[in-house]
């Protein structure tokens, strides 16, 4: 079974609409870390948040927000106003504690198109 | 700021060659890791390292090695290259557990074309 799933495969939406990305994880360990990461045509994946699973209050950045939620084991990230540089394939990482510390388990990658 | 580099942005070989991916790191980590990532497969790992000369193998180290001479320094190495190698390849480091931020950082990436 996957460990991360993300559901919307490609999202395509006009500048300075919202839009959120959906996470849903699955773990049996009380301990885990939940990241985001951006990778941009360019390749390069761009960390952009953490979140430990003590931890569940929402993070604003800017545009950016995240929605984490034990009780539906989701962490959902929501950029307001969107804009094209955006674009980009987003992806979602749950990481667990103990042996598997060094294993993280990717989705498979949400890719938004902003266009103008 | 946070440094991962990796010698190559884009790289084509032969087939049967041997290549070699170099991936240097800035932050005195002790995890560093190879990764591919192909269209539809995501992100796969290949190997890890946890240590100076220790390494474990991911989900798909077949045709690959690994070297970590090193703390900072981790190569992949593709002993016979072949066409289905022909991947975009990238690498990440990690701090150790228990030292607070758990996160993986990635170097820019390495597209390796196999003729």
């Amino acid at each position: 079974a996957q460990k991360v799933t993300q559901a919307q495969t490609e999202i395509s939406v006009v500048e300075k609409e919202d839009v959120t990305l959906d996470c849903v994880y699955e773990t049996r360990d009380t301990t885990y870390y939940l990241f985001w990461y951006k990778q941009p045509p360019s390749g390069e994946l761009v960390f952009l948040i953490r979140r430990n699973s003590f931890d569940e209050q929402n993070e604003i950045s800017g545009r950016y927000s995240w929605n984490f939620q034990k009780s539906t084991s989701s962490f959902n990230f929501t950029i307001t106003a969107s804009q094209v540089v955006d674009s980009a394939v987003y992806f979602c990482a749950l990481s667990e504690a103990g042996d598997n510390f060094n294993k993280f388990y990717f989705g498979s990658g949400t890719k938004l198109n902003v266009k103008p | 700021d946070v440094k991962v580099t990796q010698s190559s942005r884009y790289l084509v070989k032969r087939t049967g060659e041997k290549v070699f991916l170099e991936c240097v790191q800035d932050m005195d980590h002790e995890n560093m890791f190879w990764y591919r990532q192909d269209p539809g497969l995501g992100l796969r790992l290949i190997y890890f390292s946890y240590d100076v000369k220790m390494k474990e193998k991911g989900d798909i180290p077949e045709g690959y090695s690994v070297s970590r001479e090193k703390k900072e320094r981790f190569s992949l190495i593709l002993e016979s290259a072949s066409t289905n190698q022909t991947s975009m390849y990238l690498c990440a480091s990690r701090a150790q557990w228990g030292q607070g931020y758990n996160e993986q950082f990635f170097g820019p990436g390495t597209r390796l074309t196999v003729l």
